[in-house]
Parts: C-alpha cells; sequence; structure tokens
C-alpha cells in the first residue's frame, strides 16, 4: 500500500528566506514521486519529479528535493522564497497499483514581504 | 508536456439537472485520463481512471452512475454530473497520463462546479 504525509499543513516565510516543505512517503515498491503546485483557482503545475534516478531532483523555479530512502522523505526546498511561490503544494507518489497515485493532503505556502 | 484544456471552466446549474465537463488532450495522445474533485483548501480525491475506449474504473465511494465517464477518442474525457445537488459543487480537474511507462500526469485547469 502507499501513502503520503505532507508534515505541515502551512508554513510562512518571508521573502528571501529559505522555503522547506515536508514529505514522507510510504511504499512497498519503488515508488515515483512529485511534488505540484497549485495557484488559486488554478490547475497543477509539475515542479519536479523522481524516478529512481539521481536522489538530488532540481525542478523549475529553483526548488528541488532529495530523495532519502533510508528515511522515506521527499521534502522540497528552495533557497530563497519569492512572493510568486505563495500557493498550495502537493506531494504525490505513484508506481503501483495500475498508476494510481495518491496525493498528500498540502502545504499551503504564505511568503511575507 | 502535454497540453490540457477543460471546458467550461466555471459552470453554474440548477439541483436536478445534469452537467458535462469535457477534456482534451490537445498535442498528446492520452490512452489514460484521471478525474479528480477537490473541495476547498482539501487535496485532490481521485475519482476515476478512463481509458480509451472501454469503461472507466471508478474509485470506492464514486456513484458511477451519478459521474459518468465517456472517453471515447485519444484526445477527449467527458465527466457527466448527473441530476446534481448542491453537494456535488466542486473543482473538478482532469489529468493526462504521460505515456505507458510513465507515472507523470499533466493536469487540466480545472472545471468550477456550482450547484444552487
Amino acid at each position: 500500500a502507499q501513502s503520503v504525509t505532507q508534515l505541515d499543513s502551512h508554513v510562512s516565510v518571508s521573502e528571501g528566506t529559505p522555503v522547506l516543505l515536508r514529505c514522507n512517503y510510504s511504499s512497498s515498491y519503488s515508488p515515483s514521486l512529485f511534488w505540484y503546485v497549485q495557484h488559486p483557482n488554478k490547475g497543477l503545475q509539475l515542479l519536479l519529479k523522481y524516478t529512481s534516478a539521481a536522489t538530488l531532483v532540481k525542478g523549475i523555479n529553483g526548488f528541488e528535493a532529495e530523495f532519502k530512502k533510508s528515511e522515506t522523505s521527499f521534502h522540497l526546498t528552495k533557497p530563497s522564497a519569492h512572493m510568486s511561490d505563495a500557493a498550495e503544494y502537493f506531494c504525490v507518489v505513484s508506481g503501483t497499483g495500475g498508476f494510481k497515485t495518491i496525493f498528500g493532503a498540502g502545504t499551503r505556502l504564505f511568503v511575507k514581504a | 508536456g502535454a497540453v490540457v484544456s477543460q471546458h467550461p471552466s466555471r459552470v453554474i446549474c440548477k439541483s436536478g439537472t445534469s452537467v458535462k465537463i469535457e477534456c482534451r488532450s490537445l498535442d498528446f495522445q492520452a490512452t489514460t485520463m484521471f478525474w479528480y474533485r477537490q473541495f476547498p483548501k482539501q487535496s485532490l480525491m481521485l475519482m476515476a481512471t478512463s481509458n480509451e475506449g472501454s469503461k472507466a474504473t471508478y474509485e470506492q465511494g464514486v456513484e458511477k452512475d451519478k459521474f459518468l465517464i465517456n472517453h471515447a477518442s485519444l484526445t477527449l474525457s467527458t465527466l457527466t454530473v448527473t441530476s446534481a445537488h448542491p453537494e456535488d459543487s466542486s473543482f473538478y480537474i482532469c489529468s493526462v497520463l504521460a505515456g505507458a511507462s510513465s507515472y507523470e500526469q499533466y493536469f487540466g485547469p480545472g472545471t468550477r462546479l456550482t450547484v444552487t
């Protein structure tokens, strides 16, 4: 069985400071892991994905995530937050069960000026 | 990635009526599409998996007779909410599976359904 837990329902940072959004997963198989961003009333945009290649994955807009099998984690980071980063972020696991995808509950990122 | 569109982007309908939402893959032949619903301030919940030319696979708790899914071509899947009720008001999002060996999905912009 697969599951994904986003450890923070919301995160607040100041502009220019680092961002850390935490995600833990559970999977019986080697999972594919994704981070998506959703701006209000918009669809989802892929930030980055891990598919069993390099464990440090770089994505768009300066985001990156590191796959740590020993910790079953896939945390999303960015060195310096920008006001435009304020949005909802979803950690997603997939890989078994006929491509079934499981979404985390989401983390709302607030960026203060 | 593929471009996925949804139509309409917003729809308001009266209780008891039916409404159809279209999901189109504009530049990609999509064998598999997914339909999700998202309540305010909540995550996406998978409703069903739509495979071209065959019946959709519904998730547990989703009424297949209420949420009719048709995937008649490689570029179009439709979701029809029949006899809509206010509790069906939600944000409906479709996605396209990127490929036969990929778990990545390309998402549409979503459709906001309000049932009055």
